[in-house]
This record gives C-alpha cells, structure tokens and sequence, in this order.
C-alpha cells in the first residue's frame, strides 16, 4: 500500500512564484491535513478537510489556499510564494470514526520547499 | 497556538542508556499519541494511548497517558542508534478530529 503520496518532493521557487502540492491517499480516509514544520516550531496545520468538497483553516493559513475536489486528493496552493513559506510541507491523512476514537494520523513523506 | 509542551527539546543518547521525555498540557486529553520522524521522512505512529493511566509497551518503547489526561510520558529503554530521530507528543479532544502536536524532543547520538 502507498498510504500517503507527496508531490514533489524538492522544490525551489522564486518569490511571487506559485506552486501547487499535490497529496494522494489509498486508504478511503475522510480526512486530510497540511501540515508545516520549521525548525524549534514542531508541526503547524496549515489547512485540512473532513471530507470531499470541504476545507476549512487551520493555526497558520494566510498564504495558503487547499482544495479537496476528489476523497483521494488533498491540494496545497501558494499563490505568491514568499522566503517566509520556506518549510517543509507535510500531508497527513486519517479515518472518521463515529465515535470520536482516533488511531492516528499517516504522513506522506514531505515537500522540502525553498523560496528564494 | 500550541498547546503541548515537550521536553526535553533535545537529548543525547548513548548506546544502551534509557531514554525518557514528556509531554504537558493545560488541558484534558482523551488521546494521545507519539510519533517518531526519521531524517527525511513524515511522523510515524509508535504508540497509541486512550485510558487515563494506561501504560502501552511496543518494542522497548514504553508510553503512559497520564492520570490527569493532561500529561503523557515515553520512554525508550537500551536506546541504539537507529533511536535517533524527532519524537513529537500528540494529544486528541474529543470535538474534532485534529491532533494538537507538541514541538518534538529530538534524539542525537552522544560524539
């Protein structure tokens, strides 16, 4: 099983550049999240989705914008890619039990994105 | 913000020694979980804790969630060192579905 796909895996943009990260999962998740990690700053969600068609903003979002058109597929958007936004971008994706029980969250295995 | 506090933020290890590190919070937790990053690599679940007081081995890997559901502790017994990595603490509320993460306690082999 793949579990969690991340694309790319580098990537190297110049201030004001856009980009989009892609983020495939094959295990029927609902949910799906956008993480960035930063040295000293742990793991920050940037955005995550319940569901298909759904999106809503997590602890740091401005810069950012997801899209959740498939169940499978999570996106991550910069418009206008600033050197702050240099980070490596984590997806991560889990079930939905009705009982509010989790087991835990799959992470692909990250997106080193530099802006320069 | 963030709202788990782990400690330490950085150890060395030497091989055969045990290793411990907590987690810490304000608030009640009705889950929490530790997760090991290997350079390079996404988190990966090594424990996962649901009952207040409970204690969960894997491997030589030994987690408890604390009494208070506020704290969690895990510690690694005869550490090698392939034990080198970043460990992160995450706590789960009942609302929701997200994970608070903690800043991670990251495990370095002594020189």
């Amino acid at each position: 099983n793949a579990g969690v796909t991340q694309t790319p895996k580098f990537r190297v943009l110049k201030t004001g550049q856009s980009m989009t990260l892609l983020c495939a999962q094959d295990m029927n998740h609902e949910y799906m999240y956008w993480y960035r990690q930063d040295p000293g700053m742990g793991l920050r969600l940037i955005h995550y989705s319940v569901g298909e068609g759904t999106t809503a903003k997590g602890e740091v979002p401005d810069g950012y914008n997801v899209s959740r058109l498939k169940k499978q597929n999570f996106l991550l958007g910069l418009e206008s890619a600033a050197p702050s936004q240099t980070s490596v971008y984590f997806c991560a994706s889990s079930n939905n039990v009705p009982t509010g029980v989790i087991y835990g969250y799959t992470f692909g295995s990250g997106t080193r994105l530099t802006v320069v | 913000g963030q709202q788990l506090n782990q400690s330490p933020q950085s150890m060395f290890i030497q091989e055969g020694e045990d290793v411990s590190m907590n987690c810490t919070s304000s608030s009640i937790f009705n889950t929490w979980l530790w997760y090991k990053q290997d350079p390079g690599e996404g988190p990966v679940l090594l424990i996962a804790l649901y009952k207040a007081g409970e204690l969960t081995s894997n491997g030589r890997l030994t987690a408890q969630f604390g009494i208070t559901r506020k704290d969690s502790f895990l510690n690694i017994s005869a550490s090698i060192p392939s034990d080198v990595g970043i460990y992160f603490c995450a706590g789960h509320k009942a609302a929701g579905n997200k994970l608070t993460f903690g800043g991670g306690t990251r495990v370095l082999v002594k020189p």
